[in-house]
């Protein structure tokens, strides 16, 4: 059964901090890895998606990297800013038809003016 | 386009009641899912839809639960006799079987059963 652990769960950092959130899983048979964004009360936001013939995805100041042998992937994020604090969701595809998401719990993310 | 809608945004109802949630996903996306998340969790899978049919549920949907997708346009979520532990933010998304991997997410229903 794949599971997909997040660490660590809650993060406050000052505004100007470059950061990493870390992410586990522990079945290699996966299509791709996705980090989202979620607002408190709100839906989700798609971040980046690495297939999992790739290494790394960067959009802006976010890059995330993929290593899947060891099942584990990293977003990092450089130059944080307030409007960054947020619950960032990693999720892996399982290499089945139905193209669900499996998701960890979630790092919630402060960042201090 | 407006995204995947979902509806109502908020549900409190009282436990041993019935409650329903409908889903409108982007226009002529023929996948629709639903997740569920509880307080400082992740969202977890419950079922999908290709079109119309129902290709697979999830544990986690007991038979209190049951979702349709008439038409293969929006879909419901239904929940019979409540329980506390019901108490969740219920996710829609949806895609496009050519580009799976391109799920769309509602904003949610977020239910609470007193």
């Amino acid at each position: 059964k794949q599971e997909v652990t997040q660490i660590p769960a809650a993060l406050s950092v000052p505004e100007g901090e470059n950061l990493v959130l870390n992410c586990s899983f522990t079945d290699s048979a996966i299509y791709n890895l996705q980090w989202f964004r979620q607002d408190p009360g709100k839906g989700l936001t798609s971040l980046l998606l690495i297939q999992s013939s790739q290494r790394e995805q960067t959009s802006g100041r976010l890059n995330a990297s993929l290593d899947k042998s060891s099942g584990r992937s990293t977003l990092y994020i450089a130059a944080s800013q307030p409007g960054d604090s947020a619950t960032y969701l990693c999720a892996v595809r399982r290499m089945d038809s139905s193209y669900k998401l499996i998701f960890g719990s979630g790092t919630r993310l402060l960042v201090r003016p | 386009d407006t995204g995947v809608s979902q509806d109502p945004r908020h549900k409190i109802t009282k436990r041993g009641q019935n409650v329903t949630f409908r889903c409108d996903p982007i226009s002529e996306h023929n996948r629709l899912y639903w997740y569920r998340q509880t307080l400082g969790q992740g969202p977890e899978f419950l079922t999908y839809f290709q079109n119309e049919a129902q290709l697979e549920k999830s544990r986690l949907l007991s038979d209190r639960f049951s979702a349709e997708r008439p038409k293969g346009s929006f879909s419901t979520l239904e929940i019979q006799r409540t329980e506390q532990g019901d108490s969740a933010m219920y996710l829609c998304a949806s895609s496009l079987w050519t580009a799976p991997y391109e799920q769309y997410f509602g904003p949610g229903t977020r239910l609470t059963v007193t």
